[in-house]
């Protein structure tokens, strides 16, 4: 049974670049998170799919944007990069909303 | 409290010592607490979901305690071993932000032997 897989594992992009990230939830699992964690910070709530609409959403400008798709894998895009974009981006996957997370390894995301 | 907060940053145990850790967060509008282990070169894991004031949850060694009034949580690993060294989470969900957990910047343990 795999668990939530995260695609690409590290990226290096430059500033004003684009970039989408990928993940594909735990099976069994219709609900889809993304956080971002910079160093020395706890995760950071980005936005929360469910049943390919955005449900949730945190403080993030409007440049993070995401999808989820039928099968319930979901892709985060951020436009425009700026250097404070550097940071671990996880995805997790949960039963419902309230549920125990399931995370990926994450995707590095560098910025020069 | 606006946000979670975690203490200590961070702490260094004896194995086979016990020890704890806190979580504080917002009391008014409270739906849940989660606990998640997160160690190097891994993936968080969760630990427990907490609901209800005065719950207890305990997997193995490790133990937690929830106050929703006063809007704290304990950690407890009683019996230190080198594979509890982890940076431990603990995220909060009020019920006006359904479905958004916040984080705190974790309490990071170092066991040593």
């Amino acid at each position: 049974d795999a668990g939530v897989t995260q695609s690409p594992t590290h990226l290096i992009k430059t500033r004003g670049q684009q970039v989408t990230l990928r993940c594909s939830p735990k099976s069994g699992h219709d609900t889809v998170s993304w956080y971002q964690q910079a160093l020395g910070q706890g995760p950071q709530f980005i936005f929360q799919y469910y049943e390919e609409e955005e449900r949730q959403r945190g403080n993030f400008p409007d440049r993070f944007s995401g999808h989820q798709f039928p099968n319930y894998s979901s892709e985060l895009n951020v436009n425009a990069l700026l250097l404070g974009d550097s940071a671990l981006y996880l995805c997790a996957s949960s039963q419902t909303g309230d549920q125990p997370q399931h995370f990926g390894d994450g995707t590095r995301l560098s910025i020069l | 409290i606006l946000n979670v907060e975690q203490s200590p940053q961070s702490l260094h145990v004896q194995e086979g010592d016990s020890t704890n850790f806190t979580c504080s967060f917002p009391s008014s509008n409270f739906y849940a607490l989660h606990w998640y282990r997160w160690e190097t070169a891994k993936s968080p894991e969760a630990l427990f979901v907490m609901t209800l004031n005065g719950d207890e949850k305990k997997k193995g060694r490790i133990s937690a305690t929830l106050n929703t009034k006063e809007g704290y949580s304990y950690l407890y690993i009683k019996g230190s071993q080198p594979e509890d060294s982890a940076t431990y989470l603990c995220a909060f969900m009020t019920t006006d932000s359904w479905g958004k957990l916040q984080f705190g910047a974790g309490t990071q343990v170092v066991v040593t032997p």
